[in-house]
């Protein structure tokens, strides 16, 4: 039972264009949300969060926007960089008692020069 | 930059054979979570400590996964006998505290069991 969801196991965006990544999630106790970045043979890098009072969250070229109702997010990248390429986890967060991340399965993004 | 160290890199070993992993979390951080990433897949968390305590190893396989943080700092995950579904990436990271999500990840340890 994934309780959360990267339904999109790859996507290729031309360099300067955007980038956008989807998240579904399944459980309301989820109350906070991150996406992380990982290059092959590293450990995942923490990119940008977003609390669930907030609908949205910019940090330079990276946006995170929350959906409550329809349990979604995305990332959006603009624009989109050669070193952008990289698998991105979606991750979620529970402050009750089980105060674990759960993360998705992944997207492989490619950004081609 | 503090960062999470974990040794070693990469761990070549046959099947029923024990295979131990070693992790020191970022100083100061007082969470310490071990996660194994199978290909394709997104992390999944084996245990985690709160300082030298357990506070969840519920999905951590204990007829055959130990893990240890004796002092509250450092971590050691030992598999005995290694199975050949056990090939993966073993992911450690810490967080400052419990309640901070923001977890930082060492570069992984990658399994191979023959």
């Amino acid at each position: 039972d994934q309780q959360v969801k990267q339904n999109s196991p790859s996507l290729s965006v031309q360099e300067g264009r955007i980038s956008i990544l989807n998240c579904d999630y399944t459980n309301s106790m989820f109350d906070y949300f991150l996406w992380y970045k990982k290059y092959p043979a590293e450990g995942p890098t923490f990119l940008i969060s977003i609390s669930s009072i907030k609908d949205k969250n910019e940090d330079g070229r990276f946006t995170v926007f929350l959906n409550k109702s329809a349990k979604h997010l995305s990332l959006h990248i603009v624009p989109s960089q050669p070193g952008d390429s990289a698998v991105y986890f979606c991750a979620a967060w529970a402050s009750g008692s089980a105060r674990q991340l759960t993360f998705g399965s992944g997207t492989q993004l490619t950004v081609l020069p | 930059e503090a960062e999470v160290a974990q040794s070693p890199r990469y761990k070549i070993t046959e099947k029923s054979q024990a295979v131990a992993f070693w992790c020191d979390p970022i100083s100061g951080h007082a969470t310490l979570y071990w996660y194994r990433q199978i290909l394709g897949q997104g992390p999944e968390l084996l245990v985690q400590f709160q300082d030298e305590s357990v506070v969840d190893d519920s999905q951590l396989p204990k007829d055959r996964f130990s893990a240890e943080r004796l002092k509250g700092v450092d971590s050691t995950l030992k598999i005995q006998p290694a199975e050949l579904g056990d090939s993966a990436m073993y992911l450690c990271a810490s967080s400052l505290a419990p309640g901070m999500a923001e977890a930082f990840f060492g570069q992984g340890t990658r399994l191979t069991v023959v």
